[in-house]
């Protein structure tokens, strides 16, 4: 059974660029959820999809969207990068009204 | 409104004991976690209470949660090297669905031989 896979393991950009993270929920989820985590610090919740929409949001710009696919496997994309967006960025998969959320190794972004 | 903190650093020997705290504000039945983060990876969930229940254990994990004073604790028992990480607590509240994870800082917990 594969967990929560993400694409790509590191991502290097410059300032300006535009950048896609990629996610693979756990089998039997259909929700996922991103999070940032900048360095030295705990997760920061960015947003959550589920039935393809976004459900919830926590306190990000509109320069962060994302979406969701039939398959339930997510993207998560960040318009016009500043060097405060290098993090490591986590996808957490659930099940439906499940308390549990499962982490994916992240993407590391590099912002030069 | 919801806010986590932890102590920054734990330090033990192999085989003692190690207890890890956290303190929570949200005031709403919850449900609180905590998850390990090794170098460069990912969270693994270790363990998550009700706040409607004061303990929990499951092998060498003992979670303690005193409701009335906001304070949840990780007791981690016959501590390993292999636990070296850095432990996060996190809650989930009804206001926010139960589906936002909010993450203290994190503790980081060196294990020495």
């Amino acid at each position: 059974d594969a967990g929560v896979t993400q694409s790509p393991t590191h991502l290097i950009k410059t300032r300006g660029q535009q950048v896609t993270l990629r996610c693979s929920p756990k089998s039997g989820h259909d929700t996922v959820s991103w999070y940032q985590q900048a360095l030295g610090q705990g997760p920061q919740f960015i947003f959550q999809y589920y039935e393809e929409e976004e459900r919830q949001r926590g306190n990000f710009p509109d320069r962060f969207s994302g979406h969701q696919f039939p398959n339930y496997s997510s993207e998560l994309n960040v318009n016009a990068l500043l060097l405060g967006d290098s993090a490591l960025y986590l996808c957490a998969s659930s099940a439906t009204s499940g308390r549990e959320q499962f982490f994916g190794p992240g993407t590391r972004l590099t912002v030069l | 409104g919801e806010d986590v903190e932890q102590s920054l650093f734990l330090s033990v020997r192999e085989g003692d004991s190690s207890v890890i705290n956290c303190t929570y504000t949200d005031s709403s039945s919850t449900y609180l976690y905590w998850y390990k983060q090794e170098p460069g990876a990912g969270l693994q969930l270790l363990t998550y209470i009700f706040s409607n229940m004061d303990m929990k254990q499951d092998q060498r994990l003992t979670v303690l949660l005193n409701k009335k004073d906001k304070h949840l604790s990780l007791r981690i028992a016959d501590t390993q090297t292999g636990d070296s990480a850095i432990y996060f607590c996190a809650e989930t509240s009804p206001n926010t669905g139960f589906q936002k994870l909010v993450f203290g800082t994190g503790t980081r917990l060196l294990v020495s031989p």
